[in-house]
């Protein structure tokens, strides 16, 4: 049973086009991630939250935003989709104590045309 | 130079073998390990975690780590071809919010 909720599964947009990517989670986890992977290749950090109204770009540059005004809502937007933002995105969370890894949601696949 | 290092593979075993994935990291830093299997298509879904020296068994798969040598393997057992997938090596550093993973080694088990 999935704890951390990612919708839309799956989204096809037209270039220019704003879009919002909802992601949401019931075990009440301070710390959020975004992850951003194209198929058959590595996850990149794009932006990440440790709490209410913090929000940090991650290791790898994005044209997208998050905020974080609900612990358990960390939805993702971008302004102005282009074909180069079809990819996957991965949203996860973590409980603070160290021993416990990602919950991973189940992703959106989204494909700018 | 990378957080964390992975042979991309394909490694390919037959059914019943033992799959072994390697996996090195950078940062003396490091607290936890982790690892994770990614169906293609599918989000990445955590198997095991290590965070002391030596093994760790959970059923058919155990994890090894060696601070010494900042590697940590994992061992699948009795291989199946449901496992045929790639394989996420992750750290944590010191501060226990971020995880580096690595770019995984995908498993192809052969019936």
């Amino acid at each position: 049973e999935a704890d951390i909720y990612q919708t839309p599964r799956y989204l096809v947009i037209g270039t220019g086009k704003k879009i919002t990517l909802e992601c949401s989670q019931t075990m009440g986890h301070d710390k959020m991630y975004w992850y951003q992977q194209d198929p058959g290749m590595e996850l990149h950090l794009i932006h990440y939250s440790y709490g209410v109204n913090s929000t940090e770009k991650g290791d790898l540059s994005s044209e997208s935003t998050v905020s974080r005004i609900r612990t358990e809502h960390f939805p993702l937007t971008l302004e102005s989709a282009r074909p180069s933002h079809t990819s996957q995105y991965l949203c996860a969370s973590k409980d603070t104590a160290a021993n416990y890894g990602y919950t991973f949601g189940s992703g959106t696949r989204l494909t700018v045309v | 130079q990378k957080e964390v290092e992975q042979n991309s593979g394909p490694l390919s075993v037959p059914e019943g073998a033992i799959a072994s994935l390697n996996c090195t990291y950078s940062d003396r830093g490091s607290q936890s390990f982790f690892w994770y299997r990614q169906y293609s298509g599918k989000s990445p879904e955590l198997i095991m975690f290590i965070y002391s020296n030596g093994d760790k068994e959970d059923g058919r798969f155990t994890a090894q780590l060696n601070k010494a040598s900042q590697y940590v393997s994992l061992l699948i057992r009795d291989s199946q071809p449901s496992d045929s997938a790639t394989y996420l090596c992750a750290v944590i550093l010191y501060n226990f919010n971020k995880f580096y993973f690595g770019s995984g080694t995908k498993l192809n088990v052969k019936p």
